[in-house]
């Protein structure tokens, strides 16, 4: 199975300030075929369902705000909030879709300082 | 309007058994493959089995391997989850999720999500 790493745990950031999570995979999800890395971002609200956020490790999904990136190829993953607003506070998760075994990472918590 | 929509949780004995439904609307069912993806507060999201689009493969955690079995009912539009020989371990919430393409795809449509409690 591909282990999918997220690193911090939880940062506090401030209102308007940059908020950067990463993501490293055991293994490549890049697939040399379509070039394409199989690499998503969900964001997780309690009560909610998660949310998608961004696919292709960088296509940001319909409706989600601008502020939202994601970059990174191969084994190695950035999703960045670049000016944190108050709704933004979640659990973020990167999950990959390269193997038929789905696997998440552990979630990178995400407050206000 | 793409719906999905869980039901079947609930409290359960360890060593017990529950099935959970997935009762879903708004694209072709048969035409994207479906997985089961529970939340714990201890262990985060954690992708549970998946489903083919024409049911031709199924595939499982190692964590649910042999006790869980998943189906989809072309007829009824609905997606199951037979869980057996329950652990305390097991106790999520427990969402059905579409994938975006029927081979390979990320989860782009999520079910609300069912609470299953496994305790004595």
């Amino acid at each position: 199975d591909i282990v999918m790493t997220q690193s911090p745990d939880s940062l506090a950031v401030s209102l308007g300030e940059r908020a950067t999570i990463n993501c490293k995979s055991s293994q490549t999800v890049l697939y040399s075929s379509s070039k394409k890395n199989y690499l998503a971002w969900y964001q997780h609200k309690p009560g909610q369902p998660p949310k998608l956020l961004m696919y292709w490790a960088s296509t940001r999904e319909s409706g989600v705000p601008d502020r939202f990136s994601g970059s990174g190829s191969g084994t190695d993953f950035t999703l960045t909030i670049s000016s944190l607003q108050a709704e933004d506070v979640a659990v973020y998760y990167c999950q990959q879709y390269y193997t038929t075994l789905r696997t998440f990472g552990q979630g990178t918590k995400v407050e206000i300082k | 309007e793409v719906q999905l929509m869980e039901s079947g949780g609930g409290l359960v004995q360890p060593g017990g058994s529950l099935r959970l439904s997935c009762a879903v609307s708004g694209f072709t069912f048969s035409s994207y493959a479906l997985s089961w993806v529970r939340h714990s507060p201890k262990k985060g999201l954690e992708w549970v089995s998946r489903i083919t689009d024409s049911s031709s493969s199924t595939y499982y955690a190692d964590s649910v391997k042999g006790r869980f079995t998943i189906s989809r009912d072309s007829s009824k539009n609905t997606l199951y989850l037979q869980m057996n020989s329950l652990r305390v371990e097991d106790t999520a919430v427990y969402y059905c999720a579409k994938e975006s393409v029927a081979v390979m795809g990320y989860f782009d449509y999520w079910g609300q999500g069912t609470l299953v409690t496994v305790s004595s």
